[in-house]
Order: C-alpha cells, then sequence, then structure tokens
C-alpha cells in the first residue's frame, strides 16, 4: 500500500500563483522527499527534509513536516508555467522510498 | 559528474514474449539501484532493489526478475509478458553523496503489452 498520499490529486492555477501540496503517510520515517515529474519523465529530486527537521527552504519551494500529524505540505510561491508537472512525496525508510500518487499541478500562463 | 541511463526509450511488445530492460549508471561506485513501475495516472510501485552485485530484493511478486551482473548494471526481464505488464519502468540509484535515500532517476521505458 502507499505510504504518502498527496492531497490534491490536482490542481490548475494562474502563473503567479502559490501552490500548495499536502502529503500524508502512515508510519515514522527517516526523512521526507518531494519530487517532480514532467509528462512522461523520470523523476527529479526537489527536497529532502529529515524527520528532525520542521520546515527547509530551496529558491521558491518550502517544504514543512509534522511529525505529530505525520503530514507535510510543499508550497511552490510565484508559479511559472513551466511548474506545470506531478509531484510526489516519498517517505524514507531504510534502503527504500515509499511514494504517493502524486498532485498533478498545472499552472496556467 | 553521475549519469543514469536506461534502454530502450519505448517498447512495444506482445503478450507472452520475453523482455529485458536495462540500466546502467555512470560517475558513482556501488549505488544503490532500483526498479519502479507507474501505471498510468499513478504514483510509483517499487520492484526491485540491489544494494551490490548479485544482491537483489523483491518487493512486488510477479513474473518480472531483475539482475544485477555488474556494479552499476541493473536488467529487469520476464520470460512471458502479461498485459498487466503495461506501464513506464523507472530505474534509480542512490549514493552517499549528498543525502540518505536521495535517489536519481533515469529517463525511463515505456513498455505496451499488446
Amino acid at each position: 500500500s502507499q505510504q504518502g498520499e498527496e492531497d490534491p490529486q490536482a490542481l490548475s492555477i494562474q502563473e503567479g500563483e502559490n501552490a500548495t501540496m499536502n502529503c500524508s503517510y502512515k508510519t515514522s520515517i527517516n526523512n521526507l522527499q518531494w519530487y517532480r515529474q514532467n509528462s512522461g519523465r523520470g523523476l527529479v529530486h526537489l527536497i529532502l527534509i529529515r524527520s528532525n527537521e520542521r520546515e527547509k527552504h530551496s529558491g521558491r519551494l518550502r517544504v514543512t513536516l509534522d511529525t505529530s500529524k505525520k503530514s507535510s505540505s510543499l508550497l511552490i510561491t510565484a508559479s511559472r508555467a513551466a511548474d506545470t508537472a506531478s509531484y510526489f512525496c516519498a517517505t524514507g525508510s531504510n534502503y527504500k522510498l515509499t511514494f504517493g500518487k502524486g498532485t498533478l499541478l498545472t499552472v496556467n500562463p | 559528474s553521475q549519469t543514469i541511463h536506461q534502454w530502450p526509450a519505448t517498447l512495444v511488445q506482445p503478450v507472452g514474449s520475453p523482455l529485458s530492460l536495462e540500466c546502467t549508471v555512470e560517475g558513482t561506485s556501488n549505488p544503490n539501484l532500483y526498479w519502479y513501475r507507474q501505471a498510468a495516472g499513478r504514483g510509483l510501485q517499487l520492484l526491485f532493489y540491489s544494494v551490490g552485485i548479485g544482491q537483489i530484493s523483491s518487493e512486488v511478486p510477479q513474473n518480472l526478475s531483475a539482475s544485477r551482473p555488474q556494479d552499476r548494471q541493473f536488467i529487469l526481464s520476464s520470460k512471458k509478458l502479461l498485459l498487466s505488464d503495461s506501464g513506464f519502468y523507472l530505474c534509480a540509484w542512490e549514493g552517499q553523496l549528498r543525502s540518505y535515500n536521495e535517489q536519481f532517476f533515469g529517463p525511463g521505458t515505456r513498455l505496451t503489452v499488446l
């Protein structure tokens, strides 16, 4: 079964707006990661947040982690049309990552 | 720098035919290697992972198998394909460069079984 579950499944916004995606998971984790996948391509790692961290920034990305609620959020600020992609959270434990089903983000120009 | 290659990029195979997908990594040694499958509109399902030559762990019982004949080569195989084997197959590697569990993905192989 999937460990991470993203919400919403799909999100459509206008260029310049912020996009927020959420991820919930079920078991204890070492870290949580976010990946992006453009249509028909491989996944690209965006950011990793460790279980002892609460917030992390990378450029226009902001990730939060609440281990008490077993949830994480990914905020993309000032979105661009090029941000259109599917975004996946993945929880890391031992050698393995477990991925959610993803959020399809569409940024309209 | 490290790169990961997968081939073929696209494959159309009849039911019952064999399969061999190859993944190679350059620029790193002793990586952990992974095979995932992604069905249309779905997340990634981990199929196999390997922490060393000849060491394969299977996550999902099915008619697929994996082998790691060399340190940076990972092969996904099947003797007889099923319709349900259609999907997007992704290979990934993980090392100790930056963060534990950060994985780097290949471009994928889109397999259609008819």
